[in-house]
């Protein structure tokens, strides 16, 4: 079946506007993370959904930083008033029940970069 | 706060050397997850340990879980090309639905 799918691939923006990244699931998967990773370097974890609530939002950087999940499925990651720090690649997974010994099915990423 | 250290940082072998990356945690993990992410692509799921001392094998690849469940290793035989990439373990954070991942090792081959 279908992977995780995220959307756009790559986002160019000047520093100060908004941006909005997306990410499709697996389908059935209850689980969805975002993780951000810097060239080079490791995944640093942004928010969890289980269904639609986010019961961990710990690692948004800044209240610049949101993100929404609808039906389940979708989610949204919104990044307010860009700056250039904020260029990274932006990493959607998901898993089935979010359990710690599931399995995280990665997408390709965003690569956001701020101008 | 917990945290899973990886090293080496990077390694650069000649193929058919041999390959091994080392993960720490700072607490006892219920369970440790693998992933490999080649240049350009995204992490993939390559294994999950749940036992102490458990040993796995995928064809030229051996992963070990330590007998107290705060370390493991991935070791690669015989490096080959394909086996470029970046190697990340993963481990439960307590009492969260979430992973902390370590900052992985790099792995490069000389043909």
């Amino acid at each position: 079946g279908a992977g995780v799918s995220q959307s756009p691939s790559n986002k160019v923006t000047e520093k100060g506007k908004d941006v909005e990244l997306r990410c499709d699931p697996i389908s059935g998967h209850t689980a969805l993370y975002w993780y951000r990773q810097s060239l080079g370097q490791g995944l640093e974890f942004l928010i969890y959904f289980q269904g639609n609530s986010a019961p961990d939002k710990s690692g948004l950087p800044s209240d610049r930083f949101s993100a929404e999940r609808t039906g389940g499925s979708v989610s949204t990651l919104t990044i307010q008033r860009t700056q250039q720090e904020d260029s990274a690649v932006y990493l959607c997974a998901s898993s089935f029940t979010g359990a710690h010994t599931d399995t995280q099915y990665f997408g390709p990423g965003t690569r956001l970069t701020v101008l | 706060g917990q945290q899973v250290m990886q090293i080496p940082q990077y390694q650069h072998v000649q193929e058919g050397e041999d390959f091994t990356t080392y993960c720490n945690s700072s607490t006892t993990l219920s369970n440790i997850q693998w992933y490999k992410q080649r240049p350009g692509g995204h992490p993939v799921f390559l294994i999950q340990l749940v036992k102490s001392g458990e040993v796995k094998k995928q064809k030229r690849l051996t992963f070990q879980f330590g007998e107290a469940k705060k370390n493991s290793s991935l070791h690669i035989t015989a490096t080959q090309t394909t086996d470029v990439g970046t190697y990340f373990c993963a481990g439960p954070i307590q009492g969260a639905q979430k992973l902390v991942f370590g900052q992985g090792t790099r792995l490069t081959i000389n043909p």
